[in-house]
């Protein structure tokens, strides 16, 4: 089957680094999609990994290791802005090219 | 500015219903997307579609059909709605293997 795991909720500090673990199992892999939901609002692009490695973009950075099934999604210098939900997703290529949502990362930053 | 719009934020209707929820994107994209969201479960799909008059089953289609008659718009059709159809429901659209561009999202209780 396909399914997408990532911790329900995490909280950190402003000002600090956060890192959303994101695993994966998935037939036809074809690229993974992190988004940013804030609560009421509609998820929003964040990143887009589909080869190994680091992609950085400002404060977001996202890493893919396709050989682990696994990604991160790192926030550097955190605000209080990034209180949101984090929404790893894998495309596919079986299908028809779909994109498989996990449940999301709810962050909380404190003071 | 891209933009994706749906017909209504909050709507209720009364089992056994039928239900329409319109989506409109001006981007000029070919694919569009319909999810439900459910608290713990992430976003699923429905249906999508590759183009004008083409349609795919996603995840969970049972209840639901669409219709894709103009490039711009995407409907979801709930036959005869139940009251496990009660959801959020968000509307996408994308280019071939770029990210998705949400809509605003229709808060759907059913009665």
């Amino acid at each position: 089957g396909q399914n997408i795991d990532q911790p329900t909720e995490m909280t950190a500090t402003e000002g600090a680094i956060v890192q959303i673990n994101c695993t994966y199992q998935t037939s036809g892999f074809n690229g993974l999609f992190w988004y940013q939901q804030h609560a009421g609002e509609a998820p929003t692009f964040l990143s887009y990994n589909v080869l190994d490695g680091l992609e950085e973009k400002g404060r977001f950075s996202s890493f893919l290791s396709r050989s682990k099934g696994y990604s991160y999604l790192l926030l550097k210098e955190l605000q209080m802005k990034d209180s949101a939900s984090y929404l790893c997703a894998v495309r596919t290529n079986t299908g028809g090219f779909k994109t498989i949502f996990g449940a999301g990362t709810r962050l909380f930053v404190k003071a | 500015d891209v933009k994706v719009t749906q017909s209504s934020r909050y709507l209720v209707k009364r089992t056994g219903e039928k239900v329409f929820l319109e989506c409109v994107q001006d981007m000029d994209h070919e694919n569009m997307f319909w999810y439900r969201q459910d608290p713990g479960l992430g976003l699923r799909l429905i249906y999508f579609s590759y183009d004008v008059k083409m349609k795919e089953k996603g995840d969970i289609p049972e209840g639901y059909s669409v219709s894709r008659e103009k490039k711009e718009r995407f409907s979801l059709i709930l036959e005869s709605a139940s009251t496990n159809q009660t959801s959020m429901y968000l509307c996408a659209s994308s280019l071939p293997n770029n990210e998705q561009f949400f809509g605003p999202g229709t808060r759907l209780t059913v009665l």
